[in-house]
């Protein structure tokens, strides 16, 4: 199985709460975990990414959790702002290059 | 700037035809895909091309068709055999096992 799946689809929060989004997938044989934003009308760019031997990794108000165990992993935004407002998609590569994408989820933040 | 360059950026197609989405990049990067975007659905491979004269399916090829003729650049061809080809298509390159780098896309629409 090649699946990540994510979740939640569309996510509202307020300004300056945590955004929360998580992915899990099943195949073992992913070494490389990125994110993706993408604005409205845009190509999605690289947010974030993580190897599967840490645990966490942050780049300011952008955390990457990964828990290997149970082939999960989450990206947290604090403090969110309205300008954080797009789609962001988690992904993983298969040994060899190829990118499996999430479905994507649709934050909106409030202010 | 180096960057990817997708053209048009909108494309309404009649039923029966065919259509070209150009790609273009200047980051010398040697592998270069094709996404299809849908609501809810993520970005899935259409194409992928690691090196010039070189190409191999992605797993929603069917209807689609490819070329690399150069290293810059990858057209992909929305061919009448495609049964729902409104979508928005994106175009990306890397190096090898690296960043996905990608366009803003081009939307096409089926009248």
């Amino acid at each position: 199985q090649q699946q990540v799946k994510q979740s939640p689809q569309s996510l509202i929060v307020q300004k300056g709460g945590i955004s929360i989004i998580n992915c899990a997938y099943e195949n073992t044989a992913f070494d490389y975990f990125p994110w993706y934003q993408q604005f409205p009308g845009k190509g999605p760019a690289l947010l974030i990414a993580i190897r599967p031997d840490v645990s966490e990794k942050k780049e300011g108000r952008f955390t990457i959790s990964f828990n290997k165990s149970a082939k999960q992993f989450s990206l947290h935004i604090m403090d969110s702002q309205p300008g954080d407002s797009a789609t962001y998609f988690c992904a993983a590569r298969l040994l060899g290059g190829k990118l499996i994408f999430g479905q994507g989820t649709e934050l909106s933040v409030k202010p | 700037d180096g960057g990817i360059t997708q053209s048009p950026k909108y494309l309404f197609r009649k039923e029966g035809q065919n259509v070209t989405l150009s790609c273009e990049q200047n980051l010398n990067h040697d592998a270069m895909y094709w996404y299809r975007q849908d609501p809810g659905q993520g970005l899935r491979l259409i194409y992928y091309s690691q090196i010039v004269n070189d190409f191999q399916k992605g797993d929603i090829a069917e209807g689609y068709s490819v070329s690399r003729e150069k290293k810059e650049s990858f057209p992909l061809t929305v061919t009448s055999a495609q049964k729902n080809p409104t979508a928005f298509y994106l175009c990306a390159s890397s190096i090898q096992n690296g960043e996905l780098f990608f366009g803003e896309g081009s939307r096409l629409t089926v009248l």
